[in-house]
């Protein structure tokens, strides 16, 4: 079974331009999760989506990030515009429902220059 | 806000030595997970303690969840060189489909030959 796929994996970007990330979650798997972990932390959960719809962006920064799941399968994940505090590991996730199971993607690394 | 704090922070210690980390919270959780995150890699689920009191073990990994369901710990016998990585601990708290996960900074362990 395939995991979480993200891309690109390393992104470099000067502050004030955009980024958008991408990613295809385990088939079948309804629960997709980004989070952002800044080096030497834990994991931040940025937005939740169930099928296409979000269910928690509370710690979404929506001044300058948004992310979408039209079809309830892929999702992107953008900042426009990036700051230096920005830089960061982007995590996908994914899961069957709410509450199963979590798996994660390698990640996609952002550098704010 | 929950929070969960980890400690040590950081561990270094010799092939074969015993290791105790710790994942506190004044939260109660419903259930209180364990991930290993590897470099360059995303976190993987180990273990899940749902119950007070419970313990569960994994091969050398001992997983203990507190009685009152707001702390937990992590014990590794004879720890190995693959041991290496950072240890996160997250609490869950469910609500239907939001479902909510927080994650503490980790613990980073590094086993040396």
């Amino acid at each position: 079974e395939a995991g979480v796929a993200q891309s690109p994996r390393y992104k470099i970007i000067e502050k004030r331009q955009s980024v958008a990330f991408w990613c295809n979650p385990i088939s079948g798997h309804a629960t997709l999760y980004w989070y952002q972990q800044i080096l030497g932390q834990g994991p931040k959960l940025l937005i939740q989506f169930q099928n296409n719809g979000v269910v928690d962006d509370s710690q979404l920064p929506k001044d300058r990030f948004s992310a979408e799941r039209l079809k309830g399968v892929d999702s992107t994940l953008k900042i426009q515009p990036a700051k230096l505090e920005d830089s960061a590991v982007y995590l996908c996730a994914s899961s069957w429902v709410a509450g199963n199971t979590i798996y994660f993607g390698e990640g996609s690394w952002l550098t704010v220059v | 806000t929950q929070l969960l704090e980890q400690s040590p922070q950081f561990l270094s210690i010799q092939e074969g030595e015993n290791l105790t980390v710790y994942c506190n919270s004044s939260s109660v959780f419903s259930s209180l997970q364990w991930y290993r995150q590897e470099p360059g890699e995303g976190p993987v689920l180990l273990v899940t303690v749902v119950t007070g009191g419970e313990v569960k073990k994994l091969k050398r990994l001992t997983f203990q969840f507190g009685d009152a369901r707001k702390d937990s710990s992590l014990h590794i016998t004879a720890a190995q060189p693959g041991d290496t990585g950072l240890y996160l601990c997250a609490g869950a708290r469910s609500g239907g489909s939001n479902y909510k996960l927080t994650f503490g900074k980790g613990t980073l362990l590094t086993v040396n030959p």
